[in-house]
C-alpha cells in the first residue's frame, strides 16, 4: 500500500460545484501539505499543517480551504470551483524531526469545465 | 522569501551521453536544497538533497548535484543518462529558520523535462 494515498486520483466536475480531495498517509508523519501543480509553473504550495490544530495559508490558498480531521487525514476543498482550478493536485508530508524532504501521494488530476 | 530558477524547461539527449540540468535559487536567508523527479502519472521523488557538509551529493542512480554558495545554484548531473531517466525533474529549496531547522515548506522551480533518445 502506498504511504501517501490521494482520492480520487481524476476528477471532472462543473463550474460552482464544491468538491473535496482527501489524502491520507500511514507514515505517521506530522506535517501535511497540499500543493497544485502546473504546466511550466512547478508545484506551489496551497496549504499545509503541522498538526492537527496547526494548519496554514501558503503561496495560493485563494479558493481553497483545508480540514485536518486526524493526524493521517487532511483534505483540500474547493468551495465552489472555477476552470482556472484545473490543475494535478499533490499531497505530502514529512516529519518535523529530521528536516527532511517531503513524501509525495501521487495526485489528483482534477479538471473543472 | 525565496524563489527557485530551472533554466531550461526542456533537455533533449541522446542515451549515454552527459547531461546537466540548471537550477538557480533566490533567498535572504540559508536554505536546504533538493532535487526531486516525476514519472509520468506519478508523484514526486526526492533524488538528492544538500542540507550541509560537502557541497558535491550523489544519489544512488548515478545522479550528483553540486551546491555553489556564491552562485546560488545547485546544478544537477550525470555523466551518462540512461532511456529510464525519462522524466520531468524539479529544483526545490526550503528556508532554515533561526533554530537550524526548517518548516519543511518548498518552493519548486518550474521543472525541466528530460528525454534520453535512443
Amino acid at each position: 500500500d502506498a504511504d501517501v494515498t490521494q482520492t480520487p486520483r481524476n476528477r471532472i466536475t462543473k463550474t460552482g460545484k464544491r468538491i473535496m480531495l482527501e489524502c491520507s498517509q500511514t507514515k505517521g508523519h506530522d506535517r501535511m501539505y497540499w500543493y497544485r501543480q502546473d504546466p511550466g509553473l512547478g508545484l506551489r504550495l496551497i496549504y499545509y499543517s503541522f498538526d492537527v490544530k496547526d494548519i496554514n495559508k501558503g503561496e495560493i490558498s485563494d479558493g481553497y480551504s483545508v480540514s485536518r480531521q486526524a493526524q493521517a487525514k487532511f483534505s483540500l476543498s474547493l468551495e465552489s470551483a472555477i476552470p482556472n482550478q484545473t490543475a494535478l493536485y499533490f499531497c505530502a508530508t514529512s516529519d518535523r524531526s529530521d528536516n527532511q524532504p517531503q513524501h509525495f501521494g501521487d495526485g489528483t488530476r482534477l479538471s473543472i469545465l | 522569501a525565496q524563489s527557485v530558477t530551472q533554466l531550461d524547461s526542456q533537455v533533449p539527449v541522446f542515451e549515454e551521453a552527459p547531461v546537466e540540468l540548471r537550477c538557480n535559487y533566490s533567498s535572504s536567508v540559508s536554505v536546504y536544497l533538493f532535487w526531486y523527479v516525476q514519472y509520468p502519472n506519478q508523484g514526486l521523488q526526492l533524488l538528492l538533497k544538500y542540507l550541509s557538509g560537502s557541497t558535491l551529493v550523489e544519489s544512488i542512480n548515478g545522479f550528483e548535484a553540486e551546491f555553489n554558495k556564491s552562485q546560488t545554484s545547485f546544478h544537477l548531473r550525470k555523466p551518462s543518462v540512461h532511456i529510464s531517466d525519462t522524466a520531468e525533474y524539479f529544483c526545490a529549496v526550503s528556508e532554515i529558520n533561526a533554530g537550524g531547522t526548517s518548516y519543511g515548506k518548498l518552493t519548486f522551480g518550474q521543472g525541466t523535462i528530460l528525454t534520453v533518445h535512443p
